[in-house]
């Protein structure tokens, strides 16, 4: 059975203290792996899509990297503004379209 | 720029109504999605269509129903809402263009 799982379930972080958050997932075949941003009471915000082993995206303090067990999302140097819920998804090769979701880590970040 | 919009922002109605949730997408994607989200539980998929006039079950799709007869528009359907339906609800695209589920703003439903 596919699952994806996200740790830690929670993380509060200083202003400008740099952090990763953990995607693990067991799939029988890899499509792609999303990273989805939310904030409360809004809709999931789409970040980065990875499609293969050692592939690294980046968007602002964000780093997304992918191994083939694993995903992490990096933030560096991090601000209040990061806050939210980080979301990671997976698409296997036999669900087109169709992505099986983490239950997310919820980030804090303090000034 | 990819737009997904919802009907409603947030929604009140009575136990027993039959409930309307209707999202469109601008993207001419191929894929919708509906998703209920609630709090401990995640994401969790609802029903969702390959094109138009298809429809198959997501994860939980009992006391609800789906309706696409147009390639932009997805709807979902509460027959006879129940209190337990109260929660957020969730649209999304997918397409070949894009390669990437896209999701509306959200629709936070409250059943009395």
């Amino acid at each position: 059975e596919d699952q994806v799982t996200q740790s830690p379930e929670a993380l509060r972080l200083q202003e400008g203290e740099s952090s990763s958050l953990n995607c693990s997932y067991t799939v029988s075949g890899l499509r792609g792996l999303f990273w989805y941003r939310q904030d409360p009471g809004k809709g999931p915000e789409f970040l980065f899509t990875l499609y293969s082993a050692g592939e690294e995206k980046e968007k602002e303090r964000l780093k997304a990297t992918l191994t083939k067990k694993e995903s992490f999302l990096h933030i560096t140097a991090p601000k209040p503004e990061d806050s939210a819920t980080y979301l990671c998804a997976v698409m296997t090769t036999d669900s087109w379209g169709k992505l099986q979701f983490g239950a997310g880590t919820q980030v804090v970040v303090t000034p | 720029d990819v737009k997904v919009t919802q009907s409603s922002r947030y929604l009140v109605k009575r136990t027993g109504e039959k409930v309307f949730l209707e999202c469109v997408q601008d993207m001419d994607h191929e894929n919708m999605f509906w998703y209920r989200q609630d709090p401990g539980l995640g994401l969790r998929l609802i029903y969702f269509s390959y094109d138009v006039k298809m429809k198959e079950k997501g994860d939980i799709p009992e006391g609800y129903s789906v309706s696409r007869e147009k390639k932009e528009r997805f709807s979902l359907i509460l027959e006879s809402a129940s209190t337990n339906q109260t929660s957020m609800y969730l649209c999304a695209s997918f397409g070949l263009s894009t390669d990437t589920q896209y999701f509306g703003p959200g629709t936070r439903l409250t059943v009395l």
